[in-house]
């Protein structure tokens, strides 16, 4: 199946700082999502986007689907983006892949 | 809110014991994905239901089961529970196909 590699595993910030979270996939892919887990477990959705770039406030996306990675931007980062940062692919035969996630700290 | 309801919330059973969590997707979603997340496996898919047919299968247990409804709602059954099925128990829903898929709050599973 569908490896998707998440980088980095870890990451503590201070308030303000800018980030890049980087998500590497093995093969072809139909669909790609960002979602942010945050500290209560809650699943929220931040990006679909399985080709281009796209920009939400101070997050934004760009997916290179022939190279095979997606990159999420967080610019001007708060401690309320605290949590872990997952990507998800759909692969062929509607199989989900989720990434390893990126689990981002901000502190004060 | 995504518009994904999840129920229970939370719930605690037994070793041994069978539950049923239930899911009520978006309002013209077609689509049902249920995922596992535990701390040592991730998020792991399990299946997918679309307009009350099995459309794709993952990595789901011979002990759980799934269906979905004429109503387009979703449950979820385990039975004879492990220590290890211990997890949150998340529901998706979409339109189908290669669309963007959105997440109820999930059911934090403990057996004891």
């Amino acid at each position: 199946g569908i490896q998707v590699e998440q980088s980095p595993p870890d990451l503590i910030l201070q308030e303000g700082a800018n980030s890049t979270l980087r998500c590497n996939f093995s093969d072809s892919v139909n669909n790609l999502q960002w979602f942010h887990q945050n500290p209560w477990g809650q699943l929220i959705n931040l990006f679909y986007i399985p080709s281009g770039t796209k920009q939400n406030g101070r997050l934004s996306a760009t997916t290179v689907a022939t190279e095979r990675y997606s990159l999420l931007y967080i610019s001007s980062s708060q401690t309320t983006d605290s949590g872990v940062y997952f990507c998800a692919v759909l692969g062929g035969y509607q199989k989900v892949t989720f990434g390893t996630g990126t689990k981002l700290q901000v502190i004060p | 809110d995504s518009g994904v309801t999840q129920t229970p919330k939370h719930l605690i059973t037994a070793t041994g014991q069978r539950v049923t969590l239930r899911c009520s997707p978006r309002s013209g979603d077609l689509s049902v994905y249920w995922y596992q997340q535990s701390l040592d496996q991730g998020l792991q898919f399990l299946i997918q239901y679309y307009n009350g047919e099995e459309r794709a299968k993952g990595n789901i247990l011979e002990r759980f089961s799934a269906q979905q409804f004429p109503d387009l709602h979703s449950e979820l059954n385990l039975s004879s529970l492990e220590l290890g099925d211990s997890a949150l128990y998340f529901c998706a829903s979409g339109t189908g196909g290669n669309t963007e898929a959105f997440f109820g709050q999930g059911t934090r599973l403990t057996v004891v």
